[in-house]
């Protein structure tokens, strides 16, 4: 695609229940990443994957949640037993190793937690 | 623990004068260093990216790199209304991952 999709661009989700957030890079980017973004605050690095493989996952910010990119292409972000300090921007990006790494980022999804 | 820092803002200016972005980082050991604009319920997007000492100009942005003083800047000349947002600077200490400032908002009032 011509950009970064991601998907649902807004999940108001009760405390307690499930989400999953679709990422969809850019065709042929190998390396994806996801960041949360709160309110007033820059972006937060969470996890990477290049193609399948997901290589840090340093900035998870509890078991709750859980990134996958089965097929190296589209990614899914899940996370379990939602709580209200969930509550941020999560921003998908990708790039295609260009020089210096810039990053590509998707419009992302804004998950509240009630 | 690899930190980016940026004064909040905001910063004012008035249309037509140079708005200056500043921004410290804690690593010296980072090898790239980038200029992000987000407009307000809006995704990041790059302006620049600069890995040398020195400045490097692209059209009315100016990015400046001093590694010795850890220290990397955005000027932008001719300031328009339309580049009211807020800049974050990012900084690639290796690893395929950018670490972000807060972000500074800029306000560039006609």
């Amino acid at each position: 695609g011509a950009g970064v999709s991601q998907s649902p661009r807004y999940k108001v989700a009760k405390r307690g229940q499930d989400v999953a957030l679709r990422c969809d890079p850019i065709s042929g980017h190998v390396s994806l990443f996801w960041y949360q973004q709160a309110l007033g605050q820059g972006p937060e690095f969470l996890t990477y994957f290049q193609n399948e493989a997901q290589l840090d996952k340093s900035g998870l910010p509890s078991d709750r949640f859980f990134a996958e990119r089965p097929e190296g292409s589209v990614s899914t972000l899940k996370i379990q037993r939602t709580q209200q300090e969930d509550s941020a921007v999560y921003l998908c990006a990708s790039t295609g190793g260009g020089p210096g790494g810039e990053l590509f980022f998707g419009e992302g999804s804004r998950l509240t937690v009630l | 623990q690899k930190e980016v820092e940026q004064n909040s803002g905001p910063l004012s200016v008035p249309e037509g004068a140079i708005a200056s972005l500043n921004c410290t980082y804690s690593d010296r050991g980072s090898q790239s260093f980038f200029w992000y604009r987000q407009y307000s319920g809006k995704s990041p997007e790059l302006i620049m990216f600069i890995y040398s000492n020195g400045d490097k100009e692209d059209g009315r942005f100016t990015a400046q790199l001093n590694k010795a003083s850890q220290y990397v800047s955005l000027l932008i000349r001719d300031s328009q209304p339309s580049d009211s947002a807020t800049y974050l600077c990012a900084v690639n200490y290796g690893g395929n991952k950018l670490v972000f400032g807060a972000g500074t908002i800029l306000r560039v009032k006609s």
